[in-house]
């Protein structure tokens, strides 16, 4: 069994809409959680960081941590076309080594 | 702008070379990282570096070997490239400590022929 599991898509959206990216894990020592965002051809970029269960909102992303059933969301509201890319879920227990999910392709449509 | 720097964007080479993959980061960061990321299978780390001159496995060490001389600069060699190992390669540092993330270079995307 993988230490994260991540729907690869693709997801495709309308331009304006409501946007759930998800993971789940199997470690239930992770407590470090992040979500990169990675354009076409470039390298991922730190997008949200959680530690432990909880919320945390930046501007039109909100990340979401549920310790209880390992899974963690990443919601974007009033989706844009520049939003288009891979999503990839990242966690870690100590906060060393850190593993990730395959990414979640998706497409924001005008 | 801080920011990874991987001194190839594109190459291809020979089943058999020797390659060198060149990694450079501006951000006195102790943590240095080589991935490799291939469709469906996501990021897989090859091997990483919490110090100077010193190197760990990651999940997929072989046929890959690492040399951090300095900081600043970790590179990946392939000992003797195979058609298997044409992938997107990601370089990565961090800042020690849970709440750092990664900063990643662009990629360098080889392809052995």
């Amino acid at each position: 069994q993988k230490e994260v599991e991540q729907d690869p898509g693709p997801l495709s959206v309308p331009e304006g809409a409501i946007v759930s990216l998800n993971c789940t894990y199997s470690n239930s020592a992770f407590q470090y959680f992040m979500w990169y965002r990675q354009y076409s051809r470039k390298g991922p970029e730190l997008l949200m960081y959680t530690y432990s269960s909880g919320n945390k909102e930046d501007g039109r992303f909100t990340a979401q941590v549920d310790k209880s059933s390992k899974y963690i969301s990443l919601f974007i509201r009033d989706s844009q076309p520049s939003d288009s890319a891979t999503y990839l879920c990242a966690m870690s227990a100590a906060g060393n080594q850190f593993y990730f999910g395959t990414g979640t392709s998706l497409t924001v449509i005008p | 702008d801080v920011k990874v720097t991987q001194s190839s964007r594109y190459l291809v080479k020979r089943t058999g070379e020797k390659v060198f993959l060149e990694c450079v980061q501006d951000m006195d960061h102790e943590n240095m990282f080589w991935y490799r990321q291939d469709p469906g299978l996501g990021l897989r780390l090859i091997y990483f570096s919490y110090d100077v001159k010193m190197k760990e496995k990651g999940d997929i060490p072989e046929g890959y070997s690492v040399s951090r001389e300095k900081k600043e600069r970790f590179s990946l060699i392939l000992e003797s490239a195979s058609t298997n190992q044409t992938s997107m390669y990601l370089c990565a540092s961090r800042r020690t400590g849970g709440a750092y993330g990664y900063t990643f270079g662009s990629g360098t995307r080889l392809t052995v022929v």
